[in-house]
């Protein structure tokens, strides 16, 4: 089974400010990455596909990038309605998510 | 524009099975994958399984081979998620999820969940 480690587990900030998020896979897995955004008592939502292609609607202050097993998720500018959880998925043999990061206000 | 709707709150027993269901409007029902995935109570996310209603190929998470049975029916675009021999660590949330066919794996449509508790 491929492993993916999210760091950090969680995270203190504020709005306005830059936030990067990693992701490690235990193997390659190419470009077969995919972040979500996850608000309490919600579903996920699809935030970028294929490491760094921004699904449609998702505002531009997010973006991903990284391939192989390496992989980073920012924000450049937080907003309020930005704190929530985030997870990365791996897509390339089966899928595995990461054990998330929860964003949290400072 | 696809939706998927789950069924409703399940309450069962140790031991027995319940099944969800997860219907799919609008799109081409059988032309993308549907895929389960769970969350534990504050815990994370779990891929569980999934199927291509076209092919009616399916493709279980090794943690729950011969436990759980994805099928669909297509005759009232729904794809339905069997767990049995239920015990109090299965109490989750479960999803339902699309993958469109031809894309990298992305779960782009997600059902709003089905809260299943298992106590006795």
């Amino acid at each position: 089974d491929i492993q993916m480690t999210q760091s950090p587990s969680s995270l203190s900030a504020s709005v306005g400010d830059r936030v990067t998020i990693t992701c490690r896979a235990s193997q390659s897995i190419s470009s077969y990455l995919n972040w979500y955004q996850q608000k309490p008592r919600k579903a996920p939502k699809l935030l970028i596909y294929a490491a760094s292609s921004l699904q449609s609607g998702v505002p531009s202050r997010f973006s991903g990038s990284g391939s192989g097993t390496d992989f980073t998720l920012t924000i450049s500018s937080l907003q309020p309605e930005d704190f929530a959880t985030y997870y990365c998925q791996q897509s390339y043999r089966d899928y595995t998510f990461g054990q998330g990061t929860k964003l949290e206000i400072k | 524009q696809v939706q998927l709707v789950q069924s409703g709150t399940e309450v069962k027993k140790p031991g027995s099975s319940v099944k969800v269901s997860c219907k799919a409007s609008g799109g081409t029902f059988g032309t993308y994958a549907i895929n389960w995935v769970r969350q534990a109570p504050g815990q994370g996310l779990e891929w569980m399984g999934g199927i291509i209603p076209m092919f009616g190929r399916t493709n279980y998470a090794q943690k729950f081979q011969g436990r759980v049975t994805i099928t669909t029916d297509e005759s009232t675009t729904t794809a339905y998620m069997e767990l049995s021999s239920l015990r109090s660590e299965d109490t989750a949330v479960y999803y339902c999820a699309r993958i469109k066919s031809g894309s990298r794996g992305d779960m782009d449509v997600w059902g709003q969940g089905t809260t299943v508790i298992v106590s006795s």
